[in-house]
């Protein structure tokens, strides 16, 4: 089956820094990937949607300067928190559209962020 | 604006049992897919079973199965013979035009031995 593989599983860092996290297709091709956010015990709540090769869309009310999404290539993007603060803290996960089957979505396992 | 509702926030039944969980949906569209996703305590998101809307026969994957009222905008999910590795998070979730996926707020359920 695909997998979406996600990088770092955990990150702890510092109010005031950047934070970088990676979500691989490993055995497919994904023009689209989907960066979420989820609060314990709530659902995930979309945050952007990154399509190779051009600027990320971004969900009303996500900053798009402070979750900068990079969609480089057909197997990565990359979330990048910036100027992270302690509210920031949070468990990330990307999702992959498969090229191949257009209404197939495959999650990472999460990031969990703890900004201290 | 596509919207997709939960009613149930936890549930608990015991082994062996059945149990559905609610879902309802709001869209104008009209062709679209609907999922269950389960999410265990290790947080990864599994897919449990997917609909079609132009599909009319329900779709089944070995003990879950899905009652898919169009109409209605309904969406259930019923676990035959529950096991203990059910216990998850479930949450609906809709798609429409090939683009991003709006999930409920989840239905916390607990499988007792």
């Amino acid at each position: 089956g695909a997998v979406v593989s996600q990088h770092p599983s955990r990150v702890i860092c510092k109010s005031g820094t950047s934070v970088k996290i990676e979500c691989r297709s490993l055995d497919f091709q994904a023009t689209t990937m989907f960066w979420y956010r989820q609060f314990p015990k709530q659902s995930l709540m979309l945050m952007a949607t990154s399509n190779e090769g051009s600027k990320a869309t971004y969900e009303q009310g996500v900053e798009k300067d402070k979750f900068l999404i990079n969609h480089a290539s057909l197997t990565l993007s990359t979330l990048t928190v910036t100027s992270a603060h302690p509210e920031d803290s949070s468990f990330y996960i990307c999702s992959a559209r498969d090229l191949r089957h257009q209404y197939e979505q495959y999650f990472g396992p999460g990031t969990r962020l703890t900004v201290t | 604006a596509q919207t997709v509702t939960q009613s149930q926030p936890e549930m608990s039944v015991q082994e062996a049992e059945t149990v559905t969980l609610s879902c309802t949906y709001d869209t104008s569209e009209n062709n679209y897919y609907l999922f269950w996703y389960k999410q265990p305590p290790s947080r990864q998101m599994i897919l449990v079973i997917r609909q079609e809307a132009y599909k009319q026969q329900n779709a089944t994957e070995n003990r879950f199965s899905v009652n898919f009222q169009k109409a209605a905008k309904s969406f259930s999910l019923k676990i035959s013979d529950s096991q203990l590795g059910d216990t998850a998070m479930y949450f609906c979730a809709f798609m429409w035009d090939n683009d991003k996926i709006i999930f409920g707020k989840g239905t916390r359920l607990h499988i007792l031995p």
